[in-house]
């Protein structure tokens, strides 16, 4: 297991249309993390799950956002009808539920741009 | 959850020991500090983390005063390779990782 993986890494679409994006987390990690980050800011928490429960939701996750993790195991995170201030990077990340904070692996990352 | 606060950017030289500082006033007593780093189109990567007084690993030494109401990141003898971005959490056990804006740390040659 080499890590978290997301896909793709970069993304572009036009403003309004639909997008998908992909989280393989590390296989014995039961608890998966999106966070989304735009330009010179810090990442800011989006949505997580535990298994396939998505136990918390930020205020930031509009109704045009949602993400599952049917078997527990990846997450697919998708953004109905893209608006421009949707452009930014999306991060996922993985852990152990119950661990330290050091246990958080991040992805690389999937950068979409809407145009 | 507590606040951190730390500069918003720093230069160094190579060579140089790096020390950048992060005050967490509201910290609680369950909480631990920890320090990420990220490079530019990458997730955040943990360094290290601790509770009180000093933790050393083959990356960084972090210094904790007694009060804990601050920590520093002290990285020795910074390369090129250490310029990115480094972000002071504080969090409990299980909790969220709640990031702020993060120092921007560049390294000169």
């Amino acid at each position: 297991d080499t890590g978290v993986s997301q896909d793709p890494r970069h993304k572009i679409t036009k403003r309004g249309q639909n997008v998908t994006f992909r989280c393989d987390p590390i296989s014995e990690h039961n608890r998966l993390y999106w966070y989304r980050q735009t330009l010179g800011q810090g990442p800011e928490f989006l949505t997580y799950f535990q298994n396939e429960a998505q136990l918390e939701k930020s205020r930031l996750l509009s109704d045009r956002f949602s993400a599952e993790r049917p078997k527990g195991s990846f997450s697919t995170l998708e953004i109905q009808r893209t608006e421009q201030g949707d452009s930014a990077m999306y991060l996922c990340a993985s852990s152990l539920a119950g661990g330290l904070n050091y246990g958080y692996t991040f992805g690389s990352g999937t950068r979409l741009t809407v145009v | 959850l507590a606040k951190t606060t730390q500069p918003i950017s720093m230069d160094s030289y190579e060579g140089q020991e790096v020390n950048i500082t992060c005050s967490h006033n509201n910290i609680a007593t369950n909480d631990y500090i920890t320090w990420y780093q990220q490079f530019p189109s990458q997730g955040p990567r943990f360094i290290i983390q601790g509770y009180k007084t000093k933790v050393t690993n083959e990356v960084a030494s972090l210094f904790i005063p007694a009060d804990r109401k601050s920590s520093t990141l002290s990285l020795p003898r910074v390369s090129l390779s250490d310029t990115a971005v480094y972000y002071c959490l504080v969090t409990g056990a299980g909790n969220m990782l709640t990031f702020g804006g993060g120092t921007r740390l560049m390294v000169k040659p």
